[in-house]
Formats: C-alpha cells, structure tokens, sequence
C-alpha cells in the first residue's frame, strides 16, 4: 500500500531564516505530487505540483520554491522566511489515470507541518 | 473558471441527528468531485469520490453524496451524526486545465457536534 511522510511534524523559524520540508511516497511509481498551505482557519492554497522529476509548476508568486530530487521526493523550500509563511504545509500525491491529458486521481494528503514563523 | 463553493463557515448538529453539507462548483464539463475530511493538526482523509455512473456515492464512516448535475452540487449527507465526526469538511473537484491537473478546494466547512 501506499504511505506519504512529512517531516518535521512542527517547526518553529525566525523571520529571515531558512526552511526545508519534505515529503516523501512510498508504494507507487511517478506519482504526481503537490504542496498545499493552509492558513489558519482558511481552505487548502496550491503552492506547486510536479508530474515528474523537475517538472514543477507553481501556482503563486512567493518567496517559496520546490525540488523534486528523486521521483518520490519533494521539497519545499525557502530562503527567507516571512511571517506571512506561518501555517500548515500539506504534502500530496495522486497517479495518472488518463494517459496522454495529465489528468491525475485521488489526491491523498500527508500528515503536514506546522510552521511557525516569529 | 473552475471554482467550489462552500456556502457554510460552521455548522453546529446535535449528536445522532442528521447532517447535509452543502458543495457547488462551477465546471464546464463533467467534474470529478470529491470530499475529505480534516481532523485538528491532521491531513486530510479521502470521504468519497466522484467519476461517473451512479450519481449517489456511498464513502467512509457512514458517509454519502450526491451529485446533481442541474443543480451543479454535489452535498455530502450522514443520517446520525457521532461526536467524533466533528471535524472540518473540506469538498473539492478534480478538472483538466491548460497546465494539467488541476484540483480546486472549497474553503471548507467545519462541523461542531454537541451531546
């Protein structure tokens, strides 16, 4: 079956610094994966999706970026963290059901992080 | 443009009454809708989906949806509500866009259960 992992859980950050989150799949090939933000009491906000490795798409203007090193890895990253970057990251995954139109199934979501930004 | 309203912020139930959580959206063709449902601090957890055939579609935890093409909805409907089903419920529909995939989400309606 298959299983989708973030890490860290829960991260605290000062304005300014660093940030690196990963998700990883197990149990599918070339899967479609996705990063989402949710803001506090707000729905789900696409940050980037990728069909494959370094094939990403990003949906909003932002000082975050993403990398897909390896086909079930990917990783949101920033290299100043703003206040406005506070909130819950998701991670998904979905397969391609129709070939030839990109056109992808069930997304099915990590646990998240939660991040903190001071 | 693809678009899913979620007309109710909040809504509160009393235990073992029924719930109708309402979803609209706004597709030019046949949608792929989905629901899932978001504990506190969690993911979220795949309800029931949507492709095609019987427009009444039965998921997880005694949960059901029905698509109505006319009315563009798509309401998730549970006869006796439980305690543990609060939680935030969020609908979205899966639709072909110029980039690819697309899935678009509502803002999510969120459940209170009192005993």
């Amino acid at each position: 079956s298959q299983t989708i992992h973030q890490w860290p859980a829960t991260l605290v950050q000062p304005v300014g610094s660093p940030l690196s989150l990963e998700c990883t799949v197990e149990g599918t090939s070339n899967p479609n994966l996705y990063w989402y933000r949710q803001a506090a009491g707000r729905g789900l906000q696409l940050l980037f999706y990728s069909i494959g490795i370094d094939q990403i798409s990003s949906e909003v203007p932002q000082n975050l970026s993403a990398s897909r090193p390896q086909d079930r890895q990917f990783i949101l990253s920033s290299k100043k963290l703003l206040l406005s970057d506070s909130g819950f990251y998701l991670c998904a995954w979905s397969v391609t059901v129709l070939p030839g139109t990109g056109y992808s199934d069930t997304q099915y979501f990590g646990p998240g992080t939660r991040l903190t930004v001071l | 443009a693809q678009s899913v309203t979620q007309p109710d912020i909040h809504i509160t139930v009393s235990e073992g009454a029924s719930l109708e959580l309402r979803c609209n959206y706004s597709y030019g063709a046949t949608p792929y809708l989905f629901w899932y449902v978001q504990s506190p601090g969690q993911g979220l957890q795949l309800l029931l989906k949507y492709f095609s055939g019987d427009t009444l579609v039965q998921g997880i935890k005694g949960f059901e949806a029905e698509f109505k093409r006319s009315q563009s909805s798509f309401n998730l409907r549970k006869p006796s509500v439980h305690w543990s089903d609060a939680a935030e419920y969020f609908c979205a529909v899966g639709a072909l866009s110029n980039t690819g995939n697309q899935f678009y989400f509502g803002t999510g309606t969120s459940l209170t259960v009192i005993p």
